[in-house]
C-alpha cells in the first residue's frame, strides 16, 4: 500500500508569485488536511477536504485555496507569495473525519520565497 | 498565544537517561495526539490519549492524560539514539469532530550515545 505522496519535495519561488503543491492520499482516504511548519514551529492547520468539499479553515488568508479531486488527491495553491509563506508544506490524508481515523502525513514541500 | 505549550523546547540528553516532556493548555480537550517528526519526514502519530487520567505504555514510552483534560506528558525510559525526533503534541479544540488538529511547537529530543 502507498503511503501519502507529495509533490514536489522544494520549490524556490519570488515572492508575488503563485505556486500549487500537490497531494496523493493513501488508497481509500477520502479526508485530506493541508498544514504549514514554519521553522522551529509546530505545523499549522490550513483547511480539510472531505469528499471533494471543503470541511473547515484555518486562520489563513484567501489568497490560500485548495482543491480535493475525485480520486480524492488534492492540490493546495497560494497566490501572491510572501517571505513568511516560506515553510514545509504537509498534508495528512485519513480515512474519514474525526479521532478515530488517524492522520498520515505525507513528508511534505519545502517552499522557500525569495 | 499558543493553545497547546510544550516543554522543553529542547532537550539533549545521553543514551540511557530517562527523560518528560510536557503539554500544556488553558483548555481542555476531548483527546490529545503526540506524534514523533524526523528531519525531511511528516509526523507520524505515536498515541491517541482519550479520558482524562488515562496511562498508555508503548515499549519504553509513557503517555499521560491529565484529569482535567488540559495537559499530558511523554515519559521516555533509558532513552536510545533511535528516539531522536521532534515530539509534538496536538488536539482538536473545537470539539467538533472533524480532528482538524492545532499543534504545540514541539520539544526537539537529542539523545547522544
Amino acid at each position: 500500500e502507498t503511503g501519502v505522496t507529495q509533490s514536489p519535495t522544494h520549490l524556490i519561488k519570488t515572492r508575488g508569485q503563485q505556486v500549487t503543491l500537490r497531494c496523493s492520499s493513501q488508497s481509500g482516504h477520502n479526508t485530506v488536511s493541508w498544514y504549514q511548519q514554519a521553522l522551529g514551529q509546530g505545523p499549522q492547520f490550513i483547511f480539510q477536504y472531505y469528499r471533494e468539499e471543503e470541511n473547515g479553515r484555518g486562520n489563513f488568508p484567501p489568497r490560500f485555496s485548495g482543491l480535493q479531486f475525485p480520486n480524492y488527491s488534492s492540490e493546495l495553491n497560494v497566490n501572491a507569495l510572501e517571505l513568511d509563506d516560506s515553510a514545509l508544506y504537509l498534508c495528512a490524508s485519513s480515512l474519514g473525519l474525526g479521532q478515530t481515523y488517524e492522520q498520515y502525513f505525507g513528508p511534505g514541500t519545502r517552499l522557500t520565497v525569495t | 498565544t499558543q493553545l497547546l505549550e510544550q516543554s522543553p523546547q529542547f532537550l539533549s540528553i545521553q543514551e540511557g537517561e530517562n527523560l518528560t516532556v510536557y503539554c500544556n493548555s488553558s483548555s481542555v480537550f476531548s483527546s490529545l495526539q503526540w506524534y514523533r517528526q524526523e528531519p525531511g519526514e511528516g509526523p507520524v502519530l505515536l498515541v491517541t490519549v482519550v479520558t482524562g487520567g488515562e496511562v498508555k505504555k508503548l515499549k519504553r514510552l509513557t503517555f499521560q492524560f491529565g484529569d482535567a483534560r488540559k495537559d499530558s506528558s511523554l515519559h521516555i525510559t533509558a532513552a536510545q539514539p533511535g528516539d531522536t525526533g521532534l515530539y509534538l503534541c496536538a488536539g482538536d479544540p473545537s470539539g467538533a469532530g472533524s480532528y482538524q488538529l492545532t499543534f504545540g511547537k514541539g520539544t526537539k529530543l537529542s539523545v547522544i550515545p
